[in-house]
């Protein structure tokens, strides 16, 4: 089956621009986690959905970023006003029962770069 | 808060030698336990887990991992490493009763390189 999809794959936006993440993950998962990785860095967590709703945000560096899942299913990352800071590649994972134990599957991820 | 620590950032070996790779956290409470890899050009992927039970956890390709709650470590060892092994490694750790709220906490990584 399909597994977790990100686009785009790759985006480059000049700073101050205004730029949105798409994840679809693997149909029927109602967990979905947004996490961030710098280079020479592990992930670091971002922002947890469970179905709709954001259960977990405290991931999030500011007020300048800002994700949805409207339809307990897409979810997309928002950042306002990039900083060169922003830049790093923003990776997606859906799992399929809420639980600290359950395996995580992983997208491909969306490599942003600020200019 | 928890936290991982790898304590190799790379580690260079030989086709056929033995691996073993370092991770310890840090959290007071109980936890689940994860390796992941990430192949070059490919997603990060599930090598194995620890969630209760048996301590040593066997994982795919031969993968296998012990914790030691008293060590707070989670290290991963295979006995003979292939080349197709050259990755990026990562350890992560999250609370086994927190409902998933707080996602997964990871390690820096470790790349492995295995050369033929």
């Amino acid at each position: 089956g399909a597994g977790v999809s990100q686009t785009p794959s790759n985006k480059v936006t000049e700073k101050g621009k205004y730029v949105e993440l798409r994840c679809d993950p693997i149909s029927g998962h109602t967990a979905l986690y947004w996490y961030r990785q710098s280079l020479g860095q592990g992930p670091e967590f971002l922002i947890y959905f469970q179905g709709t709703g954001a259960a977990d945000d405290s991931g999030l560096p500011n007020d300048r970023f800002f994700a949805v899942r409207p339809e307990g299913s897409v979810s997309t990352l928002k950042i306002q006003r990039t900083e060169r800071g922003d830049s790093a590649v923003y990776l997606c994972a859906s799992s399929p029962l809420t639980g600290g134990g359950n395996e995580a599957f992983f997208g491909q991820g969306t490599r942003l770069t600020v200019v | 808060a928890q936290s991982v620590s790898q304590h190799n950032h790379h580690v260079i070996l030989s086709e056929a030698a033995s691996l073993e790779l370092g991770c310890n956290y840090s959290y007071g409470g109980t936890v689940n336990l994860f390796w992941y890899v990430q192949y070059p050009g490919q997603h990060l992927q599930l090598l194995l887990k620890y969630f209760s039970g048996d301590p040593l956890v066997k994982g795919i390709k031969g993968f296998e991992a012990e914790f030691i709650k008293s060590k707070f470590s989670f290290n991963l060892r295979k006995p003979s490493v292939q080349w197709s092994d050259t990755a990026e490694y990562f350890c992560a750790v999250t609370d086994a009763l927190g409902g998933g709220a707080d996602g997964l906490t990871f390690g820096k990584g470790t790349h492995l390189i295995i050369q033929p």
